[in-house]
């Protein structure tokens, strides 16, 4: 099945930094998403975004479809940022549903 | 709030047992997909149904059941519980079935067998 790596597995920042994350995955795919889990559990959507470059806030993605890569931006960090950061892909051959990356857990301090 | 609705939110129960987690799609969305996310395997596909009919099954347990009903809700049974079934299961959600979409989580139902 499909591969999907995401790095770093472990990042700190103080509040303030800027980051990125990033997703590789091993195979051709029509839907990528990036979500945040946060303290409590809760997945979030951040952005649907199986290629170009998208942006909301302080947060900005972008897909290279034909280089099998994603990264996630994040400016101007804030300790609710904290987390786990969920890459996750769609193989057009597996219909719709999503297979997750591993995350990058994701402690900012004040 | 993504309008993906899951009940309970969190269940403790004894192994052995047997308990459903029900799951209410957003208004509109004809697909359901159940996931699992444990400490040691992360977030595994369990199972999807799109408007009533199972449309691709991951890694489920026999020990386990899932079905869409006429209204769209989906109900996740797991039966003849063990310690390790203790995880978070999500039930997302999408408009379509067998292309790709954006999916809609739900905040999770937390599974804690005794």
């Amino acid at each position: 099945g499909i591969q999907v790596e995401q790095s770093p597995p472990d990042l700190i920042l103080q509040e303030g930094a800027n980051s990125t994350l990033r997703c590789n995955f091993s195979d051709s795919v029509n839907n990528l998403q990036w979500f945040h889990q946060n303290p409590w559990g809760q997945l979030i959507n951040l952005f649907y975004i199986p290629s170009g470059t998208k942006q909301n806030g302080r947060l900005s993605a972008t897909t290279v479809a034909t280089e099998r890569y994603s990264l996630l931006y994040i400016s101007s960090s804030q300790t609710t940022d904290s987390g786990v950061y969920f890459c996750a892909v769609c193989l057009g051959t597996s219909g719709s549903r999503l297979t997750f990356g591993e995350g990058t857990q994701l402690t900012v301090n004040p | 709030d993504s309008g993906v609705t899951q009940t309970p939110k969190h269940l403790i129960t004894a192994t052995g047992q047997r308990v459903t987690l029900r799951c209410s799609p957003r208004s509109g969305d004809l697909s359901v997909y159940w996931y699992q996310q444990s400490l040691d395997q992360g977030l595994q596909f369990l199972i999807q149904y799109y408007n009533g009919e199972e449309r691709a099954k991951g890694n489920i347990l026999e020990r386990f059941s899932a079905q869409q009903f006429p209204d769209l809700h989906s109900e996740l049974n797991l039966s003849s519980l063990e310690l390790g079934d203790s995880a978070l299961y999500f039930c997302a959600s999408s408009p379509i079935g067998g292309q790709s979409g954006e999916l809609f989580f739900g905040e999770g139902s937390r599974l804690t067998v005794l």
